[in-house]
Order: structure tokens, then C-alpha cells, then sequence
């Protein structure tokens, strides 16, 4: 079936470590992204790619890192610069150009928690 | 500033009953506006999308309105049932130079008790 896939769902990390979040997507969509969703606030945007080998910065990218090797997959990286980066970290696509909805596709997110 | 407002942030309803979330928004120039459910701990999935033409769309059970002057929308759920439990999103797209820019609002978090 298609669909984005992100792992893991759950993550501990300690201060002081960089962690990598994965999400990959086999809808053939052009457009990633990465959200952060904390509670009582909408989702924030991280970063986001509309082509492989490139991607921009959204409204909260310190301490965040991405890359775009592969039209599939768009990994977040989050650093030990990241102050507070306790979160649910939320991965979406969209298919761009004539035909699309401009929907975003949701996959079901990781959960990221500092000790 | 784009913004989106959502109204009330949280609601307790028994089953069977209707409710009514709302959305107000601040964005231009507009483009489309989409409502989405969240369950707990899982990714939001579109329930429906409204353009600027449309005042009323249902899905089911879940019906939204759009009234572009007053830059409104709100969702309405009938005849609620205990999976309705979740948090609702109201998405605004805004197309500019840059693309089609999304503002996200905070959400309505539902419960629905037997």
C-alpha cells in the first residue's frame, strides 16, 4: 500500500546526543516536509523539500538538520543545538504540479523525548 | 500575519450527540482551507477541503461550511460516536510567489463519552 512510513515511533535520547528520525514515502510525491507538534500549538514547520538534493528551511529549523538524497526519503536530524526538542515530529508529503489536491499525506509521526 | 484560530481548544460531548467546531482565519491571499483529524499519536488525515466557491461539503457524518467574507469555517459532527474522539486541525493554504504556504491552527481536541 502507499504511504509514508517514519521510524522509529518512539525515541530516547540524551542530552547532548544528535538523533535521526526516517521517513520515507512511496506515493512518488515530489514535496516533504518535516513538523513539530507540540501540545495546545499548531504544527510548526521544520524544514521542507520540493526536489531532490535541495531543501529550505521553515519557521523553526535551529538545531535541525535534513537531506534529500532520494526522492523517497527525507531523514531529520536533530541536534544537540536543538534546545528543546522534546516533541511528536510529524513527516508529510504532497504531490505538486497539475492533477494534485495539494492534500498533505501524514505519516504517523515519532515521538521524541529527552532525558 | 497569517493566522488561524481555532474554537473551542477542547470538548466534551456524550455519544449520539452534535457538535460544532470552528475556524477563523486571517489568511491571504486564500486558497484552500481543509479539516483534518488526529488521532492520538498518529499523523492527521484529511477530512475534507474547501476552495473559495464552496459553502458547504459533507464527508459522512462531518460536514463543513466556509464563509470566505467573514473568513470562516467551522465542522459539524452528527450523530457523534466514541471513535470521533480525537483532535480536529484547520489547515489555511495561501498561494504567494513562494508556493502555497500552509498556517496550521492549534486544534479542537474532542472527546466523545459513552
Amino acid at each position: 500500500d502507499g504511504g509514508i512510513t517514519q521510524s522509529p515511533k518512539y525515541l530516547f535520547r540524551k542530552e547532548g546526543q544528535n538523533v535521526t528520525l526516517s521517513c520515507e514515502q512511496n506515493l512518488n510525491h515530489d514535496a516533504m516536509y518535516w513538523y513539530r507538534q507540540d501540545p495546545g500549538q499548531g504544527l510548526r514547520l521544520i524544514y521542507y523539500s520540493q526536489i531532490v538534493n535541495d531543501f529550505q528551511k521553515g519557521d523553526i529549523a535551529e538545531g535541525y538538520s535534513v537531506s534529500r538524497e532520494k526522492k523517497e526519503s527525507f531523514p531529520l536530524t536533530v541536534t544537540s543545538a536543538q534546545k528543546n526538542p522534546t516533541a511528536f515530529y510529524l513527516c508529510a508529503s504532497k504531490g505538486l504540479g497539475r492533477g494534485n489536491t495539494g492534500e498533505l499525506f501524514f505519516g504517523e509521526g515519532s515521538r521524541l523525548t529527552v532525558l | 500575519k497569517n493566522q488561524v484560530e481555532q474554537s473551542p481548544q477542547s470538548l466534551i460531548i456524550l455519544e449520539g450527540k452534535n457538535c460544532t467546531l470552528q475556524c477563523n482565519y486571517t489568511v491571504s491571499p486564500f486558497s484552500n482551507l481543509r479539516w483534518y483529524k488526529q488521532d492520538t499519536g498518529r499523523g492527521p488525515v484529511s477530512l475534507t477541503i474547501m476552495t473559495f466557491s464552496e459553502n458547504t461539503k459533507s464527508n459522512g457524518r462531518y460536514t463543513a461550511t466556509l464563509d470566505a467574507d467573514t473568513k470562516q469555517s467551522s465542522l459539524h459532527i452528527t450523530a457523534s460516536q466514541l471513535s470521533d474522539s480525537a483532535s480536529y486541525i484547520c489547515v489555511v493554504s495561501a498561494m504567494n510567489n513562494a508556493g502555497n504556504m500552509l498556517t496550521f491552527g492549534g486544534g479542537t481536541r474532542l472527546m466523545v463519552k459513552p
